[in-house]
This record gives C-alpha cells, structure tokens and sequence, in this order.
C-alpha cells in the first residue's frame, strides 16, 4: 500500500502570509491531484500533476511535482482568509484512489 | 446535475444496529469509492469498485460491506455498527482510470452511540 504523508499537519498563519504544504512518498507516481476540502463539504480538485518537475499554478497557488515524481509541493503566495480548508493530496493507481493525511491551514484575518 | 447523491446525510444508531449508505451518480462514471473521515483528519478508503460488478477493500474494510448495485449506484453497509464507526462517509466517483478528477458527493455524518 502506497502512503502519502503530508506535512505541516496543521498551519496557521497571518493574512499576507505565504506557506508551502508537502506530500511526500517512498514510492513513485504516475500522477498525482490536490484537493481542497472546506467545512461541511466534499474536496474538490484543484490541480493535476504528471510529469517529473512540472509546475503548475493557480493565481496564487503554484504546485510543484518532484523530479523523480516521489513527491510534490503547494506554495500559497498572501494567503487569503478564503485560503482556510483542508488541502489533500491524492493519487490513483490502478483504481484503488488514496488520500495523504492532510494539512489543515487557517488564515487568520 | 446532481453529481453524486448520498443519503442519508445524517444519521444516529445505537451500537450492533445495521445501516446502509446510498450513493448515486449520474454522470455515467465505471469507478465509485467509499471514504470515511475522522474529526480533522484525511480520507481513508473503506472499498472502492473499479467498474459495474466489481469491488475490493480498501485501507479500512473491517465492518463494512458494500454493493455496486449498478454502474449508478454503490452502497455502503455496516452489518453492527459500533462507536469506532463513528464518522463522516463520503462516497465519490471517477470516469475511468484513477488519474482523473474524483467527484464527491456531500457526505453522511454518522454517530454510533
């Protein structure tokens, strides 16, 4: 079984702030999403990774997928209050669809 | 569109009382999952079923059961529910192979007393 580990487990900054979330692995990825979950609710994806040290953004989110495809990383730019949530990352093998542990961020106004 | 549809979104049961989550889609999906979620913490997967007909254990099956009724519809059963069920079930879908975007319905917010 392939974990996913993501760290800071819980983040809590300042409005204007910039952060970086992990999700690391021992194992390699074909692909691997990101989602946000916000209270109440179910996660939505917010990106797709494929290639080894691609880069991705969202405004102010920018994903980055390591180069041997082990690992990925989400930096926030001035995190906004409207940043709070759950970011998750996930992969899907051959069907069998796992979630890492979470990094639950709080942007303080 | 409705997406994907579970019911109920709550429920309370008394400990060794039997349940059965629905999940609907109706986006024509082949993959369906079942996900539950612990105060503050990630998803873990119970069962998924890559396609109409098929289903396998997850991470955490134990107490579970589940039936992939048609290509539309995959519940969830606990035969006796006990208090470390307690937790929200999300069930969620995919259109084929899982590189894609899972769709997840609302979630059922269970407590087993």
């Amino acid at each position: 079984t392939q974990l996913l580990e993501q760290s800071p487990q819980f983040l809590s900054i300042q409005e204007g702030e910039n952060l970086t979330v992990y999700c690391n692995s021992s194992s390699v990825f074909s692909s691997l999403q990101w989602y946000r979950q916000e209270p109440g609710e179910g996660p939505v994806l917010l990106v797709t990774v494929v290639t080894g040290g691609e880069v991705k953004k969202l405004k102010r989110l920018t994903f980055q997928f390591g180069d041997a495809r082990k690992d990925s990383s989400l930096h926030i730019t001035a995190a906004q209050p409207g940043d709070t949530g759950l970011y998750l990352c996930g992969f899907g093998g051959t069907y069998k669809y796992i979630f890492g542990t979470g990094t639950r961020l709080k942007v303080l106004a | 569109n409705a997406g994907v549809t579970q019911t109920p979104k709550f429920q309370v049961l008394k400990t060794g009382q039997s349940m059965t989550l629905q999940c609907a889609q109706d986006m024509n999906h082949n993959s369906m999952y079942w996900y539950r979620q612990d105060p503050g913490m990630g998803l873990r997967l119970i069962y998924y079923s890559a396609s109409e007909g098929t289903t396998d254990k997850g991470e955490v099956p134990n107490g579970y059961n589940v039936s992939r009724l048609n290509k539309r519809e995959f519940s969830l059963r606990l035969e006796s529910a006990a208090p470390s069920q307690t937790s929200v079930y999300f069930c969620a879908s995919i259109a084929g192979a899982s590189t894609g975007e899972l769709f997840f319905g609302e979630g059922s917010r269970l407590t087993v007393l």
